[in-house]
């Protein structure tokens, strides 16, 4: 089982729609969420880290479930610029980065 | 200089030839990193340093070796490079190595071996 998992999708999703896509995780002790976004052939760059309680960012939601170990990430009202890979990154007990292979979203007029 | 900047931006590269790429950045971040990104794979971690003069092996470091001379720069050498180091090559940095510190990425060097 990988450390990190998700959907690769893609996702395509009407503009305006709300989309989520989930994230699993394997080590129970890990600490630290974040959500990255990745565009085509570019650098991730931050999305949101993801705390216990939850966290708004405007249309973004994460959440955290550390019961059944997984993160979400929900988009509301998406626009054509939400188009782009969402990668799940959690932060081991040696301050390393594992990374999801990422989520493909497409917005669609 | 605003945030970091990477050398080559691409490069196709017999197998067998010694090649190094370039990391500088201008944060002044203790701590640097070295990924390579795969189609359907998630980044890896090849090498990490906490701080210059200390550097650290990742989840793949194989084929690779790296050098923190000072804050700045965080080179990685392919000492003799193959067909399976075709990659994305993403050299970062954070401000520290502990929790909740953000990472920074440059643009990235797409790396043909051939």
């Amino acid at each position: 089982r990988k450390e990190v998992e998700q959907d690769p999708g893609p996702f395509n999703v009407p503009e305006g729609a709300t989309v989520a896509f989930n994230c699993t995780y394997s080590n129970s002790a890990s600490q630290s969420f974040f959500w990255y976004r990745q565009d085509c052939r570019k650098e991730p760059k931050l999305l949101m880290s993801v705390y216990s309680s939850g966290n708004e960012d405007g249309r973004f939601t994460a959440q955290l479930n550390r019961a059944s170990q997984y993160i979400s990430l929900l988009i509301r009202d998406s626009k054509l610029s939400d188009s782009a890979t969402y990668l799940c990154v959690v932060k081991d007990s040696n301050y390393q980065l594992i990374w999801g292979a990422g989520t493909k979203l497409i917005i669609k007029p | 200089i605003a945030g970091i900047t990477q050398a080559p931006t691409s490069q196709i590269l017999a197998a067998g030839r010694r090649m190094t790429l370039r990391c500088t950045q201008d944060m002044r971040h203790n701590a640097m990193y070295w990924y390579r990104q795969d189609l359907g794979l998630g980044l890896r971690l090849i090498h990490y340093s906490n701080t210059a003069g200390t550097t650290g092996k990742g989840e793949v470091p194989d084929g690779y070796s790296v050098s923190r001379a000072n804050t700045d720069d965080f080179p990685l050498t392919l000492a003799s490079a193959v067909p399976s180091q075709t990659s994305v090559y993403f050299c970062a940095s954070s401000e520290w190595m502990g929790q909740g510190y953000e990472q920074y990425f440059g643009p990235g060097t797409r790396l043909t071996v051939t």
